[in-house]
């Protein structure tokens, strides 16, 4: 049981290109999230998923996509990257939207240069 | 600005001491609250969450306290130890939002020997 797997764990960027961090979990749970941590700050959430086919925006969307073809899989997209989008990103999974425990993946540090 | 807020953006405590992490929260919609840990280049971990309906919940060596009427939430940790040394994050969740923890700033935690 592996929980929540992140990959890359680093990547470096030029700005406009474009790239895909995965994100993918074995516990049967519904709900997947996105969030970004910049330096000294809280988690922000970018975009989450309430079960395969279903996303929907968070607080920062701009500048990301997702998509929800399985369960299991939640992608980011990032087509032009941007300085601003440098970053440490997480995905997390819950089995319940009102419970709310999430199980968060080790993270992938992005710096757009 | 920021719904969730820290007091104290670092504290440092003997080993052996109790250490209390201070959290202020503005929505009075907010029905639910965690504590997050957050380990250097790892991902956050649950310690505990607490529901608006309680003022009070403890774990292992942890207490959460909630005031509702100042929005307030602590946690507290007992017999700290140098494994406790990390950021620690409140969040919450604003009733009827779906997917959205709001995230304070963190709190630094650092465990003298």
């Amino acid at each position: 049981n592996a929980g929540v797997t992140q990959t890359p764990k680093f990547r470096i960027l030029k700005i406009g290109q474009s790239m895909t961090l995965q994100c993918t979990q074995d516990m049967n749970h519904n709900y997947m999230y996105w969030y970004r941590q910049d330096p000294g700050m809280g988690l922000k959430l970018i975009y989450y998923s309430v079960g395969a086919g279903i996303t929907d925006k968070g607080e920062v969307p701009n500048g990301y996509n997702v998509s929800r073809s399985t369960t299991e899989d939640f992608p980011l997209r990032l087509e032009l990257a941007a300085p601003s989008q440098t970053s440490v990103y997480f995905c997390a999974s819950s089995y319940s939207v009102k419970l709310e425990k999430l199980f968060f993946g080790s993270g992938t540090q992005l710096s757009v240069l | 600005g920021e719904s969730v807020g820290l007091h104290l953006p670092t504290l440092s405590v003997q080993e052996g001491d109790n250490s209390i992490i201070n959290c202020a929260y503005s929505n009075s919609a907010s029905d639910y609250f965690i504590w997050y840990k957050q380990e250097s280049g790892k991902g956050p971990q649950f310690i505990i969450d607490i529901r608006s309906n309680m003022d009070k919940r403890q774990g292992q060596r942890v207490t959460v306290l909630l005031n509702k009427t100042v929005k307030h939430l602590s946690l507290q940790i007992a017999a700290t130890q140098p494994g406790d040394s990390a950021v620690y994050f409140c969040a919450e969740n604003i009733r009827g939002s779906q997917g959205n923890l709001i995230f304070g700033k963190g709190t630094k935690l650092s465990v003298k020997p």
